[in-house]
């Protein structure tokens, strides 16, 4: 499968300011990636499908103006979150589409605390 | 729409002991069905996966998995677990009609005791 990167690994912000998550593909070109974003003791949650080239799609709820996704090459996703508040803290995990669409591979996370 | 459930939030078990944890769906297609492993702090690790063919599935690390289409489930079983197998396991579904996006379980804690 795809080795799937992501940094940092923890990031502690300050309520109000943005923080920027990078998601790499080492191995791979992915065309799709996806952001997901789990509370604790909680199941993951999809917050958005990135595609290279093009603007990313949102899932109900989330908001696109709140959670920037950038998607700018074929190894490279970002995610940024902005004017963070504390129930933006979360671990925030994304994946790889691989060659077979229905296959995911996912990077290690990013742990957020805003404070 | 999809759905996964697992029912067990947690289950405590035994070392060497054997393990279910259970996972039932929904869909009104054709189904790719997952099983993942996450340990404290990291990302998800691929056990198995059902795309088609034979109904039992050998994953890593012992562990397989067996789609039941009439009971619409794909129960992950080991015969024998280790400490080491304590985790968090999630069950996902996928199918063509949802673009592929992958819909997760709640997710099953799975305490192995010595």
């Amino acid at each position: 499968g795809a080795v799937v990167s992501q940094h940092p690994s923890r990031v502690i912000c300050k309520s109000g300011t943005s923080v920027k998550i990078e998601c790499r593909s080492l191995d791979f070109q992915a065309t799709t990636m996806f952001w997901y974003r789990q509370f604790p003791k909680k199941s993951l949650m999809l917050m958005a499908t990135s595609n290279e080239g093009s603007k990313a799609t949102y899932e109900q709820g989330v908001e696109k103006d709140k959670f920037l996704i950038n998607h700018a090459s074929l190894t490279l996703s970002t995610l940024t979150v902005t004017s963070a508040h504390p129930e933006d803290s979360s671990f925030y995990i994304c994946s790889v589409a691989g060659p077979s669409s229905y296959e995911q591979y996912f990077g290690p996370g990013t742990r957020l605390t805003v404070t | 729409a999809q759905s996964v459930t697992q029912l067990d939030s947690q289950v405590p078990v035994f070392e060497e002991a054997p393990v279910e944890l259970r996972c039932n769906y929904s869909s009104s297609v054709s189904v790719y069905l997952f099983w993942y492993v996450q340990y404290p702090n990291q990302g998800l690790q691929l056990l198995l996966k059902y795309l088609s063919g034979s109904t039992l599935v050998k994953g890593i690390n012992g562990f397989e998995a067996e789609f039941n289409k009439s009971q619409t489930s794909f129960h992950l079983r080991k015969p024998s677990v280790h400490i080491s197998d304590t985790a968090e396991y999630f069950c996902a579904v996928s199918d063509e009609d949802s673009s592929y996006k992958l819909i997760f379980g709640s997710g099953t804690r799975l305490l192995v005791r010595p």
